[in-house]
C-alpha cells in the first residue's frame, strides 16, 4: 500500500497569512492527488483533485502543486472559515488511501 | 444537486455484522462509481471498498474478507456488510461517489453526513 504522510501535523497562522501544507507519497503517484477539508463533525470536502484542479466553487485562495512523490496545498490568505483538518488522498492504486491530516489554527 | 444519505446502526454487538445503506438523492445512480469509507481516531480515514452501478466492485485487501458491497439500482441504493466486527471497526462510516481517474478526477466529490457505529457488548 502506499503510505501518505503529511506535515505539519498542525499549523497556527493570523488570517491573511499564507499556510502551506505538504504531503509525501511512499512511492511515484504521478498527480494523482486530491485534497479534503473537513471541519468537526462534518464529511470531508474535496477541495483539489488531480494535484492542482480547483473543484467546482471551491474559493480561488486553495491552490495544489506537485507530482510524483511531493505535494503541497497552498491556502494563500488564510481566512477564519479556513479552521479545519486538511488530508491528502492519493489514486493512482489501490488500496486508495489518506494521510493523517493537518489541523489548521488561527492565531 | 446529488445527495448522499446514509442509514444504519449505532452500535452493533462484537461477532456481528454491520450494515448500512446509502440511499443517492437528486440524480441517478447509474454511471458512477460508490464507495464507502471510515474514519476512527487510531487509523485515520481508510477506503473500504466501491461498487460500480453495474455491480462490480472492488475492495481494501485489509477488509476483503469481511466486506460485501452491493447497488441496488431500483432504489438508488447501494450498502455496505461488515462481518465479525471487533472494537476496532468502532468508527464514523461514510458513503461517498468516487470520480474515476479516466474521468480525470480520482477524488471522492460527494459525501454523505457520516455515520458514528460503535462495537460493543
Amino acid at each position: 500500500d502506499i503510505q501518505m504522510t503529511q506535515s505539519p501535523s498542525s499549523v497556527s497562522a493570523s488570517v491573511g497569512d499564507r499556510v502551506t501544507i505538504t504531503c509525501r507519497a511512499s512511492q511515484g503517484i504521478s498527480s494523482w492527488l486530491a485534497w479534503y477539508q473537513q471541519k468537526p463533525g462534518k464529511a470531508p470536502k474535496l477541495l483539489i483533485y488531480a494535484a492542482s484542479s480547483l473543484q467546482t466553487g471551491v474559493p480561488s485562495r486553495f491552490s495544489g502543486s506537485g507530482s510524483g512523490t511531493d505535494f503541497t496545498l497552498t491556502i494563500s490568505s488564510l481566512q477564519p472559515e479556513d479552521c479545519a483538518t486538511y488530508f491528502c488522498q492519493q489514486a493512482n492504486s489501490f488500496p486508495l488511501t489518506f494521510g493523517g491530516g493537518t489541523k489548521v489554527e488561527i492565531k | 444537486q446529488v445527495q448522499l444519505q446514509e442509514s444504519g446502526p449505532g452500535m452493533v454487538k462484537p461477532s456481528e455484522t454491520l450494515s448500512f445503506t446509502c440511499t443517492v438523492s437528486g440524480g441517478s445512480i447509474s454511471g458512477y462509481y460508490w464507495s464507502w469509507i471510515r474514519q476512527s481516531p487510531g487509523k485515520g480515514l481508510e477506503w473500504i471498498g466501491y461498487i460500480y452501478y453495474t455491480g462490480s466492485t472492488d475492495y481494501n485487501s485489509s477488509l476483503k474478507s469481511r466486506v460485501t458491497i452491493s447497488v441496488d439500482t431500483s432504489k438508488n441504493q447501494f450498502s455496505l456488510k461488515l462481518n465479525s466486527v471487533t472494537a476496532a471497526d468502532t468508527a464514523v462510516y461514510y458513503c461517498a461517489r468516487w470520480g474515476t481517474r479516466s474521468s480525470g478526477q480520482g477524488a471522492f466529490d460527494i459525501w454523505g453526513q457520516g455515520t458514528m457505529v460503535t462495537v460493543s457488548s
